[in-house]
């Protein structure tokens, strides 16, 4: 079946340090591969995205690359801020059978000090 | 355009009571989607509507769960003789359904909080 593996948490940084979250999945065929993240008390918001293999997904300075030969994708950020501070979801959307069903990781904790 | 809603955000019950919680999604949005978020854990999947059909279904959707989307709008989710277990977040998505389902963004609202005591 199709699973996500994110890095264990919780991740504390100080302001302005460089961010890296693995994630890796297994999954049949070509799955579409997603960051949400998630504030205290709300949803869950779309970060970023990424359909296809070698596709970058970036926003808000976050950029993560999907790369199936190592079935990857990790979420990077050169200079994180305390409003940065939140869970972050790695997921993965499959077809055939899967259709539309998202599939996550467990979420990994980030806390950006000043 | 105000985003999913969800209602009521919080519920306390007591064991063995129903449940109701109640979704609307984005307006022009044809899919619609039911997770469960335990603590400390990423969301998992529980059913899914193309329009009123309920397509899909989680084997973690047990028989006292059921849901409902009668006009293709609204969705309600029903938990019947609720258990200690079903303590959790219950999130809501939504979704254009467009037919290249495999890249779509499932948009999220801000969940409903079950306690049961």
């Amino acid at each position: 079946g199709n699973s996500v593996t994110q890095m264990e948490g919780p991740v504390t940084l100080s302001e302005e340090a460089f961010l890296t979250i693995n994630c890796t999945y297994t999954a049949t065929g070509y799955p579409s591969l997603f960051w949400y993240v998630q504030y205290p008390g709300e949803g869950l918001q779309l970060l970023l995205k990424a359909t296809k293999a070698d596709d970058k997904g970036s926003n808000k300075g976050f950029e993560a690359t999907y790369r199936k030969e190592t079935t990857s994708f990790h979420l990077e950020k050169g200079s994180v801020q305390v409003s940065d501070s939140a869970v972050y979801f790695c997921a993965l959307l499959a077809g055939g059978t899967s259709y539309g069903k998202l599939t996550f990781g467990q979420g990994t904790i980030l806390t950006v000090h000043p | 355009d105000t985003g999913v809603s969800q209602d009521p955000r919080h519920k306390i019950t007591k064991r063995g009571q129903n449940v109701t919680f109640r979704c609307d999604p984005i307006s022009e949005h044809n899919r619609l989607y039911w997770y469960r978020q335990t603590l400390g854990q990423g969301p998992e999947f529980l059913t899914y509507f193309q329009n009123e059909a309920q397509l899909e279904k989680s084997r973690l959707l047990s028989d006292r769960f059921s849901a409902e989307r009668p006009k293709g709008s609204f969705s309600t989710l029903e938990i019947q003789r609720t258990e200690q277990g079903d303590s959790a977040m219950y999130l809501c998505a939504s979704s254009l359904g467009l037919a290249g389902g495999r890249e779509e963004t499932q948009y999220f609202g801000p969940g409903t909080r079950l306690l049961v005591l």
